[in-house]
């Protein structure tokens, strides 16, 4: 299976930040990664699809790049309501897989 | 609106069996894959088994392989999940979710999950 690793595991900022989260595959997915964002009790919800393309709704906030084995989702400007889990997800081959998720606390 | 309302979920003991269900609406289900995926509480996403539309692609995660089953009912508009000899670590809200195309996709829509508690 493909592993995905995700860093940091958390981090804490304030609002107006600019937040940064990789995410790495053990190996090439070319760009069949999507990110999503969780909030406490609620079900994850898309943010970004094909590494770099924003799902439609989200705010423009919110950006995705890489290919091949290394991504990265950037939240430009965080906000209060940005604070959340987020996920990496490869769906280039079965067994699909996610990241660990990163955790992003109010500092 | 895309609904997903998932069912079958419970308490239910070590080494036994349980059929999850997932029945769907607001969309054509046949156009799409389908996915299950599930959180042990507290803990982060673990994909779990997914099948294309046709039913002619199926995948599972490692720690599922030989004991779950996935599959469809089209006409039904319906999503299953039978795990068999259950585990303790299987314990987790588990989400039927739909991807965004009839293969691996990004996963669009979700439903709320169903828990499953497995314990003696």
């Amino acid at each position: 299976a493909i592993r995905m690793t995700q860093s940091p595991s958390s981090l804490s900022a304030s609002t107006g930040d600019r937040v940064t989260i990789t995410c790495r595959a053990s190996q090439g997915i070319s760009n069949y990664l999507a990110w999503y964002q969780q909030k406490p009790g609620k079900a994850p919800k898309v943010l970004i699809y094909a590494a770099s393309t924003l799902q439609s709704g989200v705010p423009s906030r919110f950006s995705g790049s890489g290919s091949g084995t290394d991504f990265t989702l950037t939240i430009s400007w965080l906000q209060s309501e940005d604070f959340a889990t987020y996920y990496c997800h490869q769906y280039y081959s079965y067994p699909e897989t996610f990241g660990q998720g990163t955790k992003v606390e109010i500092k | 609106e895309v609904q997903l309302v998932e069912s079958g979920g419970g308490l239910i003991q070590p080494g036994r069996s349980l059929r999850l269900s997932c029945v769907v609406s607001g969309f054509t289900f046949d156009d799409y894959a389908m996915h299950w995926v599930r959180q042990p509480p507290g803990k982060g996403l673990e994909w779990v088994s997914g099948i294309s539309s046709n039913s002619r692609s199926i995948g599972y995660a490692d720690s599922v392989t030989g004991r779950f089953t996935i599959s469809r009912n089209n006409a039904k508009n319906s999503l299953y999940l039978q795990m068999n000899s259950l585990r303790t670590e299987d314990t987790a809200l588990y989400y039927c979710a739909k991807a965004s195309g009839s293969h691996r996709d990004k996963l669009e829509d979700w439903g709320l999950g169903t828990l499953v508690i497995v314990s003696s």
